[in-house]
C-alpha cells in the first residue's frame, strides 16, 4: 500500500506563473489535507477535502489559491499567477475518517524565480 | 498569534542522554496533541500523541507529558540515539473542531555521537 504520493517533489516556477500541486491520497483514504511549510516556520494548515467537496478552506489565501479533489484523479492545488513569497513546501496529508490519524506526503517545494 | 510554541529552534545532546522538546499552548479548546518528527526532504511522520485526560503517555524511548493547568507539554527521548536526528513539531487538534492540525514551529534535535 503506498503512502501519500505526491508530485512533483521540486517545482521551480517564474512570476506570474501558474503551479499546480498533485497529492494522491492513501488507498482508502477519502480525506485529503494541504499544508504549508514557509521557511523557517512550522506547517500551517490551508484546505481540508472530501471527494468533490471542500470541508473547510480557512487557511486559504483568499486570492490565488484554490484545491480540488474530484471524484476521479488526485487533489490538486492550484496557484495562480505566482509571487516570490509562494515559495515553500506544500504537504499533503490523508486519512481514512475524520478523527483518524493522518499520514503525510513527501510534499512538494515550489520555489518562484 | 502563534496558538502553538516550540521556543528552542534547536537542540544539541549527547548520544545516550536524554532529549527533552518543549510546546506550550494558548488556546484552551485544544484537547489532542501529537509530536511528528520530519527529515529534510521528507514530509513529517507521526511519532506519540496524547489525549488532554491524560497527563503521561509512553512508547517505547518516547515519553510524552502534558500539563494541562501550564499549558505545556514536553517530548522526552531516553536514551538519544544519532538517528533521533531530526526536526520535531508538536502540533493540536481543538475539541470537536475536525481534524486540523495547528503546528509550532519546530524544534531541530541534532544527537551526536
Amino acid at each position: 500500500n503506498a503512502g501519500v504520493m505526491q508530485n512533483p517533489r521540486h517545482l521551480v516556477r517564474r512570476r506570474g506563473q501558474e503551479a499546480r500541486l498533485r497529492c494522491s491520497p492513501m488507498k482508502g483514504h477519502s480525506h485529503v489535507y494541504w499544508y504549508r511549510q514557509l521557511p523557517e516556520e512550522g506547517l500551517k494548515f490551508m484546505v481540508y477535502l472530501q471527494k468533490e467537496n471542500i470541508i473547510d478552506e480557512s487557511g486559504m489565501p483568499k486570492e490565488r489559491f484554490s484545491a480540488e479533489f474530484p471524484k476521479e484523479g488526485p487533489s490538486i492545488l492550484r496557484i495562480q499567477q505566482v509571487v516570490r513569497g509562494d515559495s515553500a513546501a506544500y504537504f499533503c496529508a490523508s486519512s481514512a475518517t475524520v478523527g483518524d490519524f493522518y499520514f503525510f506526503g513527501q510534499g512538494t517545494r515550489l520555489t518562484v524565480v | 498569534d502563534q496558538q502553538v510554541k516550540q521556543n528552542s529552534p534547536s537542540l544539541s545532546v549527547q548520544e545516550g542522554r536524554i532529549s527533552i522538546l518543549n510546546c506550550d499552548y494558548t488556546n484552551s479548546m485544544f484537547d489532542y496533541f501529537l509530536w511528528y518528527k520530519k527529515y529534510p526532504a521528507e514530509g513529517p511522520t507521526f511519532l506519540i500523541s496524547i489525549s488532554s485526560i491524560k497527563d503521561k503517555n509512553e512508547d517505547g524511548r518516547f515519553t510524552v507529558f502534558l500539563n494541562k493547568s501550564a499549558k505545556h507539554l514536553s517530548l522526552h527521548i531516553v536514551p538519544s540515539q544519532p538517528g533521533d536526528s531530526a526536526v520535531y513539531f508538536c502540533a493540536a487538534i481543538p475539541f470537536n473542531a475536525g481534524n486540523m492540525l495547528t503546528f509550532g514551529g519546530g524544534t531541530r534535535l541534532m544527537v551526536k555521537p
